[in-house]
């Protein structure tokens, strides 16, 4: 059982680059969440679906796109990359609302 | 958008000392939880606990939602338990986050 796997692991790239980076889970989970940490901000929520094709912005969703068209997974595209992009992201999923979180191991991404 | 503090930020402990960490938040919320996140990077989640208490071998969590604040308790710390604590309230779909604990258990 996979769970949640996250691609790619580490990724650099240069400023003005489109970047994707991919979750994908096995659950059937209904929300995913697309998450950045930074040293001295803990995690920031940037965008969360609740189904297919259902998706809103969280904390910090400027700059990041996402889509959902299947349930299993949940994209997460860098436009044109900025240096303050430069993170640690995570996807997770719960199966419902008012569920336990579950955390994929997460993408380090460097935006030179 | 809901404010949620956690204290301490630091903690060092001596193997088999016991702690508390405490997590406060601003304004009503759905749900809580509590993650650990190891030294390689991995997120764990430990509890989910809007309100009441639970209880997962050394560790157990209380939520008094009226007051706004959850605790976590670790028992006999091992050297494994060292790594970043998180708290996480919700409130419909918006999940945010404290700045963590980090906790480090000497041996």
């Amino acid at each position: 059982d996979a769970g949640i796997t996250q691609s790619p692991r580490y990724k650099i790239t240069e400023t003005g680059r489109q970047v994707t980076l991919m979750c994908h889970q096995t659950w059937s989970h209904s929300y995913m969440f697309w998450y950045r940490q930074d040293l001295g901000h803990g995690l920031r929520l940037i965008y969360y679906s609740a189904a297919a094709d259902i998706t809103d912005k969280g904390e910090v969703p400027d700059g990041y796109v996402v889509s959902r068209s299947k349930t299993e997974n949940f994209p997460l595209t860098l436009e044109s990359a900025t240096r303050s992009q430069t993170s640690v992201y995570f996807c997770a999923t719960n199966r419902g609302r008012k569920e336990t979180q579950y955390f994929g191991p997460g993408t380090r991404l460097l935006v030179l | 958008g809901i404010q949620v503090e956690q204290s301490p930020p630091d903690l060092i402990l001596q193997e088999g000392a016991n702690s508390t960490l405490r997590c406060n938040f601003s304004d009503s919320v759905n749900n809580l939880q509590w993650f650990h996140q190891n030294p390689w990077g991995q997120l764990i989640n430990l509890f989910y606990i809007p309100s009441g208490t639970k209880q997962n071998g050394r560790l157990s969590a209380t939520t008094v939602a009226t007051e706004r604040y959850s605790l976590l308790y670790i028992s006999s710390s091992q050297t494994t338990d060292s790594g970043v604590y998180f708290c996480a309230v919700q409130f419909n779909n918006d999940m945010r986050f404290g700045a963590g604990t980090r906790l480090t258990v000497k041996p």
